[in-house]
């Protein structure tokens, strides 16, 4: 199994540019999940989903778009990039069920910046 | 004010020696609590959870104080290989039901010869 991938590994885009992050997962995840990770700051929940057709706003949505038309992919848009939108972005899954520890499986990131 | 709240480090730690640090959070209702580590410019991982009578795992003991609102992490012998970001990680509900998870930014150890 390869887990978690995200492309692309790095991105540098002007402000104003869209872009799309692909995430995929092989693990027959129900949830998915979009972060952002600022340097001295936890990662903050971007987006995330409970299972196909299924999403769902979490911390700091504004400035992204998510989709979830399969169970394996969660891609994350990008419109009209800001300065602000520079940061390294984790795409992780988890197969949660009650009383699971509900781990988290992170991709490698995607670090983005934008000038 | 933070939700979930850690002392950045660096802690240098000589090879072999002991390092503890703690965590504290916000929210008095938080039910799970987790350490992940992070590598430097790496994905975070599940280190262990904390359970509410402590827990050990190999040379890595966790606790938690509900009533203080903190959890800890006790690393023992440490190795070169413990050189990581220790991600604090709290969610408001328990087991049985799903909820977002609070990362706290991390302490940094580094574990020098």
């Amino acid at each position: 199994n390869a887990g978690v991938t995200q492309t692309p590994k790095f991105r540098i885009l002007k402000i104003g540019q869209s872009m799309t992050l692909q995430c995929t997962q092989d693990m027959n995840h129900n949830y998915m999940y979009w972060y952002r990770q600022d340097p001295g700051m936890g990662l903050k929940l971007i987006y995330y989903s409970v299972g196909a057709g299924i999403t769902d706003k979490g911390e700091v949505p504004n400035g992204y778009n998510v989709s979830r038309s399969t169970t394996e992919d969660f891609p994350l848009r990008l419109e009209l990039a800001a300065p602000s939108q520079t940061s390294v972005y984790f795409c992780a899954s988890s197969y949660w069920l009650p009383r699971s520890t509900d781990t988290q499986y992170f991709g490698p990131g995607t670090r983005l910046t934008v000038l | 004010r933070k939700e979930v709240e850690q002392d950045p480090g660096p802690f240098n730690v000589p090879e072999g020696a002991t390092v503890a640090f703690n965590c504290t959070y916000s929210n008095s209702a938080s039910q799970s609590f987790f350490w992940y580590r992070q590598d430097c410019r790496k994905e975070p991982k599940l280190l262990m959870s904390v359970y509410s009578s402590g827990n050990e795992d190999g040379r890595f003991t966790a606790q938690l104080n509900r009533a203080s609102q903190y959890i800890s992490l006790l690393i023992r012998d440490s190795k070169l290989s413990d050189s990581a970001t220790y991600l604090c990680v709290v969610k408001g509900e328990s087991t049985d039901s799903w909820g977002k998870l609070q990362f706290g930014a991390g302490t940094q150890v580094v574990v020098t010869p």
